[in-house]
C-alpha cells in the first residue's frame, strides 16, 4: 500500500491561466474522489469516479472544472481561466468496495492564485 | 441531505488531560460515520469509522468514540492528551458514497 499521491504539491498561478492537477489513487481501489478545502473548513466534495465512469459532480464543479480518469486508475482535474476564489487546497482521495469503506487521502495540492 | 456538526471550533486542554471532541450528525438511516485527523499542510488520516456492530469504536493513537443514535452523536475522547495531538480534526458521515464534513475542531495542546 503506497497511499495515494499527488502531484504538485504546490501550484502558483496567475489568474486566468490553466492549471492541471494529477492524482494517483491506492492501486487496487476502484472509487476516486476530489474534494476542495479552504482555510479552515472542511473539505467540499468536487466529484467522483466509480473505476473510469464520473457518477457525481457537485454543484461547486463549475464548467471551469473538469475532471477524468481515462483509464479507471490515475486522474486529473483541471482548472481553466483561473480565478481568485479557485485558491484553496484539492484533496484526492480512493476507496474499495462498499460504502462504509473509509476513503484513503493523498496529501493534496495546494493552489494559489496570483 | 445530511449535516454533521462538530461544537467548538477549537478546544484547548492541558497535557495528560482528557480529550473530548464533540460531533452531532442529521441522518433518517443508520449513518456510516468516520473521525479524521489532518495535521498542517497534509491529507486527512483516518482515525476510526463506525459502520455497523459495536457501538464504542477504537481507533489509532489511543483516540476512540462512541455512536449514539438516541443522541445523534459520534463524539471523540481520548483519556490523555498528548503534544502530538495537536492537529485538526474532522467528523464526517457517508451519503451515497460521499461525505459530508463537518467544519473541524482545531485541538491545542498547553503543556
Amino acid at each position: 500500500d503506497t497511499g495515494v499521491s499527488q502531484d504538485p504539491r504546490h501550484k502558483i498561478t496567475k489568474r486566468g491561466q490553466n492549471v492541471t492537477f494529477r492524482c494517483d489513487p491506492i492501486s487496487e481501489h476502484n472509487r476516486l474522489y476530489w474534494y476542495r478545502q479552504t482555510l479552515g473548513q472542511g473539505p467540499e466534495f468536487l466529484t467522483y469516479f466509480q473505476n473510469e465512469a464520473q457518477l457525481e459532480k457537485s454543484r461547486l464543479l463549475s464548467d471551469r472544472f473538469s475532471a477524468e480518469r481515462p483509464k479507471g486508475s490515475f486522474s486529473t482535474l483541471e482548472i481553466q481561466r483561473t480565478e481568485q476564489g479557485d485558491s484553496a487546497m484539492y484533496l484526492c482521495a480512493s476507496s474499495s468496495g462498499q460504502e462504509n469503506q473509509p476513503q484513503h487521502f493523498g496529501d493534496g495540492t495546494r493552489l494559489s492564485i496570483l | 441531505a445530511q449535516s454533521v456538526t462538530q461544537l467548538g471550533s477549537h478546544v484547548s486542554v492541558s497535557e495528560g488531560a482528557l480529550v473530548l471532541l464533540r460531533c452531532n450528525y442529521s441522518s433518517s438511516v443508520p449513518p456510516y460515520l468516520f473521525w479524521y485527523v489532518q495535521y498542517p499542510n497534509q491529507g486527512l488520516q483516518l482515525l476510526l469509522k463506525y459502520t455497523t456492530g459495536a457501538t464504542l469504536v477504537k481507533g489509532i493513537n489511543g483516540f476512540e468514540a462512541e455512536f449514539k443514535k438516541s443522541e445523534t452523536s459520534f463524539h471523540l475522547t481520548k483519556p490523555s492528551a498528548h503534544m502530538s495531538d495537536a492537529a485538526e480534526y474532522f467528523c464526517a458521515v457517508s451519503e451515497n458514497y460521499q461525505l459530508i464534513w463537518g467544519a473541524g475542531t482545531k485541538l491545542i495542546i498547553k503543556p
